[in-house]
């Protein structure tokens, strides 16, 4: 079966820029899209078919996906933006999820 | 815009089927995919599989065997039955649209919106 890998944390210090990274066997061939969960909340879209940004996600987010490897990408990183991240792909009629990364911000 | 709930049981006993309702309001049901997905306690997320306005139904190959989504387009509802559960699927279970996009040039999807999910516990 497909799998996709996260790095399990990922810091960064407010207004700098964080990067999370997802891979998979030829990721690039596929879209990638990514969702912010807050603790106690369910996840939220913020980038889809590797670039695009839903209605009402902030620019700062922005994402990329080439080879094997999908990015988030979070520009001025603010504080709000501390959240578990998931990548998720669609590989053979079935949906998969990395492992999720624990952005902290400070 | 579209919202989404989960109800049913909060506790199952194991060997027995849990069984999950989303109801979605705010738009209709029709002319969308929809999926089920959990999350056990402090871990990932797992997708557990689709059902197509009309009917047409795709899960998880490593739940296959015990899971049944099915719909209600009368009632903008659909539903998630999983059998022989264990403690093992104890979970918060999210029910999401699932927008596809299935062409020459693309076979993907991503979930938007989700429910606020509902935890099952499994357990005698």
């Amino acid at each position: 079966s497909y799998e996709l890998t996260q790095p399990p944390s990922v810091s960064v210090s407010p207004g700098q820029t964080a990067t999370i990274t997802c891979s998979g066997d030829k990721l690039g061939n596929k879209y990638a899209c990514w969702y912010q969960q807050k603790p106690g909340q369910s996840p939220v879209l913020v980038i889809f078919q590797d670039t695009k940004r839903p209605s009402g996600v902030p620019e700062r987010f922005s994402g990329s996906n080439s080879g094997n490897t999908a990015t988030l990408t979070i520009s001025g990183t603010q504080a709000m933006d501390e959240a578990d991240y998931y990548c998720q792909a669609w590989d053979r009629s079935t949906g998969v999820f990395g492992g999720g990364t624990k952005l902290t911000v400070l | 815009q579209v919202q989404l709930q989960e109800s049913g049981p909060g506790l199952v006993k194991p060997s027995e089927t849990l069984s999950l309702t989303c109801t979605v309001s705010g738009g209709f049901i029709s002319s969308y995919y929809w999926s089920w997905i959990r999350q056990p306690p402090g871990k990932g997320l797992e997708w557990i599989g689709y059902i197509y306005y009309n009917g047409s139904t795709n899960y998880n190959p490593s739940l296959r065997s015990r899971v049944t989504i099915s719909i209600d387009t009368s009632k903008n509802q659909f539903y998630l039955k999983l059998s022989s559960v264990t403690a093992a699927d104890t979970a918060v279970y999210y029910c999401a649209r699932d927008l596809r996009c299935s062409s020459t040039i693309c076979d993907d999807n991503w979930f938007d919106p989700w429910g606020p999910g509902t935890l099952v516990t499994v357990s005698s």
